[in-house]
């Protein structure tokens, strides 16, 4: 069974840094990307970073385009989103998503999600 | 950015009857566009991927088509467990784009 457990998340002030972590199991990690995926309180779906299964690959929103990174450690089937200069607009629940299929770009497995809230 | 447009944005449906829910993109996405259903404290489940084939597990009744910038979503005999908030998204092109979503809800 496939299970995604986020953590990392809290409350930053603007400005600071959060670093949010996704702990895969339940399958080959490697052969899937992996993607991070939020949620506004009440509002809809953004897609915010993916990385390729061999983690080489990386694509960011342009909202978080060098503020935020998303990496992953194959060899601990852990993905990673270092989030620097955060605004209050970043505020939401970040899921963690699985591809379906391999390296396709939709969404067969999510988290429970982890809550950022960015506030002074 | 290819925008994804959900309509409409909400819809009253009698629990048996059937919904008809639509997504336009702002320009060709192919068949590159995929369904999630999301219940209220819950994380998205994918329903469709490739525009109409069903993700595993996903009850016949709901279905989708189309091709391009215009596609459907078709729940037939909506039952209790189907009110909840859908949405599009297409993988054609980076940045990959939600719609705003449509909520069915009881009537």
């Amino acid at each position: 069974e496939v299970q995604l457990l986020e953590s990392g998340g809290g409350l930053v002030q603007p400005g600071g840094s959060l670093r949010l972590s996704c702990a895969a199991s339940g399958f080959t990690f490697s052969s899937y990307a992996m993607s991070w995926v939020r949620q506004s309180p009440g509002g809809g779906l953004e897609w915010v970073a993916t990385a390729r299964g061999g983690g080489s690959n990386t694509y960011h929103a342009d909202s978080v385009k060098g503020r935020f990174s998303i990496s992953r450690d194959n060899s601990k089937n852990t993905l990673s989103l270092e989030m620097n200069s955060l605004r209050p607009e970043d505020t939401a629940i970040y899921y963690c998503a699985k591809a379906y299929i391999r390296d396709y770009t939709y969404f067969g497995s999510w988290g429970r999600g982890t809550l950022v809230t960015v506030s002074s | 950015e290819i925008v994804m447009t959900q309509s409409p944005a909400t819809l009253s449906v009698s629990p048996g009857e059937g919904a008809t829910l639509s997504c336009r993109a702002s320009q060709s996405v192919s068949g590159n566009l995929a369904w999630y259903q999301q219940k209220p404290g819950q994380a998205p489940r994918l329903l469709v991927y490739g525009a109409s084939t069903r993700a595993t597990g996903i009850p016949a009744r709901f279905g989708g088509s189309g091709s391009g910038t215009e596609f459907t979503l078709t729940i037939t005999s909506l039952q209790s467990e189907d009110f909840a908030l859908y949405y599009c998204q297409q993988y054609n092109s980076w940045p990959l784009t939600f719609g705003g979503g449509t909520k069915v809800e009881i009537k």
